[in-house]
């Protein structure tokens, strides 16, 4: 049972529109984080987010992501204007000593 | 730049025998080191965790620290061929929570 959920598994984009990546803990976690793999890569971070507040982002996190926690318990990643470079998996998860990884969506923008 | 490094194999062990990956790490701060094994396809699995220099063994894994060397590795014994996976390794310094992973040892274990 994975520690958290995320939807949509696959998500195709047109360059230049904005996508909203959804992670649901299993139970109540106060410090998140969004992973993002770029096929054949490394396992990049871009954020964690500890307490409804943004607590550290990656260089690749800039102005065109977002992350916020709408209701208390989803835990979102907003891309505003994806481009083709943005195609990768997304991955969040839960911090528990070490990071426990949701099943990912694969963003696939064309 | 923090770097993790790792060689990228693939590391062909037939079943049986004992796989060691091994993984570099540049930054000194460095204080917590974690093993994940991926699956095509899949999300990153913890596998261990390990915070001190020596062994810390958890049935048929044993992961080994040197924070002098700057090394970190994982030994698998009696490999499976369900062991067969990319296998990555992550550090996390004191400072943040932030993981930085290597860009991962692809294994294969031969029947």
């Amino acid at each position: 049972e994975p520690e958290v959920t995320q939807t949509p598994s696959h998500q195709v984009t047109q360059m230049g529109q904005e996508v909203i990546l959804r992670c649901v803990p299993i139970s109540n976690h106060l410090y998140f984080y969004w992973y993002r793999q770029i096929l054949g890569q490394k396992v990049e971070f871009l954020v964690s987010f500890y307490n409804n507040e943004i607590s550290e982002k990656s260089e690749i996190f800039d102005d065109q992501f977002s992350v916020e926690r709408p209701d208390g318990s989803n835990f979102t990643l907003k891309i505003r204007s994806t481009k083709l470079e943005d195609s990768a998996m997304y991955f969040c998860a839960i911090s528990r000593g070490g990071a426990f990884f949701g099943q990912g969506t694969r963003l696939t923008v064309v | 730049q923090k770097e993790v490094e790792q060689n990228s194999g693939p590391l062909s062990v037939p079943e049986g025998a004992i796989a060691s990956l091994n993984c570099t790490y540049s930054d000194r701060g460095s204080q917590s080191f974690f093993w994940y094994r991926q699956y095509s396809g899949k999300s990153p699995e913890l596998i261990m965790f390990i915070y001190s220099n020596g062994d810390k063994e958890d049935g048929r894994f044993t992961a080994q620290l040197n924070k002098a060397s700057q090394y970190v590795s994982l030994l698998i014994r009696d490999s499976q061929p369900s062991d067969s996976a990319t296998y990555l390794c992550a550090v996390r310094d004191n400072a943040g929570n932030m993981l930085t992973f290597g860009g991962g040892t692809r294994l294969m274990v031969k029947p």
